[in-house]
Formats: C-alpha cells, structure tokens, sequence
C-alpha cells in the first residue's frame, strides 16, 4: 500500500514564528487531507488538497502531486496551534479505500 | 448543524465480552469509515460503507464487524475483546466516497481489561 512520510516529527516553536510541515508519500493520489488534532482528541479537517494551493487565514497548503509531496505552511504560529498535525492521503488506481495517514508532526507552540 | 456523534466517549471493558460502538451522523453522507488510533501507528482504516448494506474490510479488520442498515448509523463491534484493541476508535463520513473530504467523529476511547 501507499505509504505516507511526514516530517519533522516534533517540532517547538515560539509563538509567532512560522512553520513548514511536510507529507511525503510514495504513490499517486486523487485524496490528500490535512489534519489538526487538538489536545481534546478532536481530529479538526484544516484542507482538502490532493492537488494546488489553498490559503485560509495563517494556514496555507501546497500538494505537489507530480512530485508526491505536500506541504502546510502555519505563519505566526498561536499557543492554540498546539497539537498534532496529521497528512492522509487516498491512493488513487484502485488502491486501499479509506484513508492512509501518516504518523504526523506533534508541533507545540510555546508562549 | 451537520454533525457526526460517537457514544460512548469512554469504555472499559474486560477481555471476550463483546462491545458495540456506535456512529451516527446527520450530513446524509453515503459513505462511512472506521479507524482506531494508535501510538506509533497513525490511524488506520478498519471498516467502511458506501452505502445501506454495503460493508467492506480495511487494513486491520480482523475481530470487528460493521452493518449499515441505515444511511445515518453504522455500528462497530468487537466481537470478543482483545487487550490489543485497547485504542481510540474513530468514526468518518463523507458525500462522494473516497475521493472526498472526510469528516470525523470525536472518537471513542476504549480500554479492553
């Protein structure tokens, strides 16, 4: 099956600085998701982005589909940022349906 | 508003009783999943439906089965609790099937004693 990299795997920053987290994965997609956990549990959907660039507030994405890779960008980062950020992709062609996610980046913004 | 509710939020149970999680969500979304969340596993797919009686096994569906009767609900079972299922059960849904954006329930903590 299609597998899903993401990195850093941790990641402390200041509050206020910006942050590039990337997802790796090793085959084609036609689904490509980013996450946010909270500290609740709550798996929040931050984009829907199997190809392109979206933009919504201090957060952006950009999937390289060609490539196999995709990247969220988090700019003057919050406390509230805290948490796990998770990639999952679809694999496209017929593979496993459901999602694949990748073991995310646990990112703590300190104040 | 939409949503899409898990019960119980918590549950501990003892190994070989046989436990019933259950999902419903409210976005009329044909399609639904179960996931369990691990510590160095991510989230992994254990069942889906893409619609009433339509059931399908994921990546680790072994000990659990699912049954959609209805478009809103879809019920997890583990048959016979194993302490290996000790997890965070997960529930999505989402309109148009894998390619789509997919919407999660607030998971259900269960520990297997």
């Amino acid at each position: 099956g299609i597998q899903v990299e993401q990195s850093p795997p941790d990641l402390i920053l200041q509050e206020g600085a910006n942050s590039t987290l990337r997802c790796n994965f090793s085959d084609s997609v036609n689904n490509l998701q980013w996450f946010h956990q909270n500290p609740w549990g709550q798996l929040i959907n931050l984009f829907y982005i199997p190809s392109g660039t979206k933009q919504n507030g201090r957060l952006s994405a950009t999937t390289v589909a060609t490539e196999r890779y995709s990247l969220l960008y988090i700019s003057s980062s919050q406390t509230t940022d805290s948490g796990v950020y998770f990639c999952a992709v679809g694999e496209a062609g017929g593979g496993a349906d459901g999602l694949t996610f990748g073991k995310g980046t646990h990112l703590i913004i300190q104040p | 508003d939409a949503e899409i509710t898990q019960s119980p939020r918590h549950k501990i149970t003892e190994t070989g009783r046989q436990v019933t999680l259950a999902c419903h969500q409210t976005w009329n979304h044909n399609n639904m999943f179960w996931y369990r969340q691990d510590l160095g596993h991510g989230l992994r797919l254990i069942h889906y439906s893409y619609g009433v009686h339509d059931t399908n096994k994921g990546e680790v569906s072994d000990g659990y089965s699912v049954s959609r009767s209805n478009t809103e609900d879809l019920p997890l079972t583990l048959e016979s609790a194993a302490s290996s299922q000790t997890s965070v059960y997960f529930c999505a849904s989402s309109a148009r099937g894998f390619t789509d954006t997919q919407y999660f329930g607030p998971g259900t903590r269960l520990t297997v004693l």
